[in-house]
């Protein structure tokens, strides 16, 4: 596709569950980010990865949290016994260089996950 | 430590005038700075950038940014706001220090009325 794609656009589970949301970056773009909107605020920084290799997991809020970037591709965020706290919306956005050289990245529409 | 403040959750203007949203920044470094803006079930986009050339900034749709290091301000305007404008803006910092992230600022929520 033309843009970076994420799935699924909602989801709702219970707390303790386990979810994973998906990332499809646009294509020859090394650098893949995920941030996290809460309502009412900016998005938040989690992780980075340039290539396969997450470059910066300090945004990770704790290590029920984790991402993946296996083929340099796609990406999986994976949230681990779910809290009421996880609820947000989750942002993909990839770019085809370091992002302090052009500012640009290049968002999804994101994930809204609720937390029952 | 890097930050930016939005000082205004929420503008309304008519449409056909100007429009100013303002942000301060905070940063130990020289910063980069940017705008982008979200509209209803769209993906963020930016709307221009700062990287310490041209201290005026222009970007799409008619908006533009003033970096002002005196006041570490870089507050967006418009001089004729359109019902399309209405969105939420971001504004962003990063510098080298922290090549890999964008610092967003609260949002600023704009509405045009007719």
């Amino acid at each position: 596709g033309a843009g970076v794609s994420q799935t699924p656009s909602n989801k709702v589970t219970e707390k303790g569950k386990y979810v994973e949301l998906r990332c499809d970056p646009i294509s020859g773009h090394t650098a893949l980010y995920w941030y996290r909107q809460s309502l009412g605020q900016g998005p938040e920084f989690l992780i980075y990865f340039q290539g396969t290799g997450a470059a910066d997991d300090s945004g990770l809020p704790n290590d029920r949290f984790f991402a993946v970037r296996p083929e340099g591709s796609v990406s999986t965020l994976k949230i681990q016994r779910t809290e009421r706290g996880d609820s947000a919306v989750y942002l993909c956005a990839s770019s085809p260089r370091r992002v302090v050289s052009t500012g640009e990245l290049f968002f999804g529409e994101g994930s809204r996950l609720t937390v029952l | 430590a890097q930050s930016v403040t939005q000082l205004d959750s929420h503008v309304s203007v008519s449409e056909g005038t100007p429009v100013l949203l303002r942000c301060n920044y905070s940063s130990s470094y020289s910063p980069s700075l940017f705008w982008y803006v979200q509209h209803p079930n769209k993906g963020l986009q930016l709307l221009l950038k700062y990287t310490s050339a041209a201290t005026l900034v222009k970007g799409i749709n008619g908006f533009e940014a003033e970096f002002k290091k005196s006041e570490t301000s870089f507050h967006l305007t418009k001089p004729s706001a359109h019902m399309s404008d209405a969105a939420e803006y971001f504004c962003v910092v990063t510098h080298t220090g922290t090549a890999s992230k964008l610092t967003f600022g609260t949002g600023t929520r704009l509405q045009v009325t007719l």
